[in-house]
């Protein structure tokens, strides 16, 4: 079945370093989605990417989906603490399932 | 308005026993989904309907695990004669159709 791999699997920053989360999918992506998990808390949503090559950016955080759309990135600037937690990529293998295969996260903590 | 909100919030079950989790999805929402997270790992579907229709159950981890949505709103996953394996996180989320998929906080269910 699909596999999505995240490396690494844990990061710690100083504070205001840059972070940078892969994402690896085994099959190709109809589009990848992020989600945000602080510690004990929910998944929550951050973006969805779409197209091949896409690259979206939210103030300080940039996501790019491959071009072969089987990976991803999640690039932060300046890390603050409110950037901690771990970040999952998702995703959908077809447009006609909506299940989200989720990547095994990657966990950020923040030295102030 | 209201998220999606999941009841009991925590769980502890002998082992044997049977469960059932509940999930209110944000209203109006078509889609709605299920998943186990373990400790560490990231969430892992179990199974997701359209309204009342179960489109997908392939992610149920044995028989021991049943799912329904009969009038396409509220939702109940059932896990009968529990196993200590089965302790986890279980996650619920909604979506428009094709949409966002917004979590709810999660059951924690821990099986002695």
């Amino acid at each position: 079945g699909q596999q999505v791999m995240q490396i690494p699997q844990y990061q710690h920053v100083q504070e205001g370093e840059d972070f940078t989360t892969y994402c690896n999918s085994s099959t190709t992506l109809s589009n990848i989605q992020w989600y945000k998990q602080r510690p004990g808390g929910h998944p929550v949503f951050l973006i969805q990417l779409v197209k091949s090559g896409e690259v979206k950016k939210q103030k300080r955080l940039t996501f790019q989906f491959g071009e072969a759309k089987k990976n991803s990135s999640l690039h932060i600037t300046a890390t603050q603490t409110t950037d901690v937690g771990t970040y999952f990529c998702a995703g959908r293998s077809n447009f006609g399932n909506e299940k989200l295969t989720f990547g095994t996260g990657t966990r950020l903590t923040i030295i102030p | 308005g209201a998220g999606v909100s999941q009841s009991p919030r925590y769980k502890v079950a002998k082992r044997g026993q049977d469960v059932a989790l509940r999930c209110d999805p944000i209203s109006g929402h078509v889609s709605l989904f299920w998943y186990q997270q373990a400790l560490g790992q990231g969430p892992e579907f179990l199974t997701y309907f359209q309204n009342e229709a179960q489109l997908d159950k392939s992610g149920l981890p044995s028989d021991r695990f049943f799912a329904e949505r009969p009038e396409g709103s509220v939702s109940t996953l059932k896990i009968q004669r529990t196993q200590q394996e089965d302790s986890a996180v279980y996650l619920c989320a909604s979506s428009p159709l094709r949409g966002t998929q917004y979590f709810g906080p999660g059951t924690r269910l821990t099986v002695l």
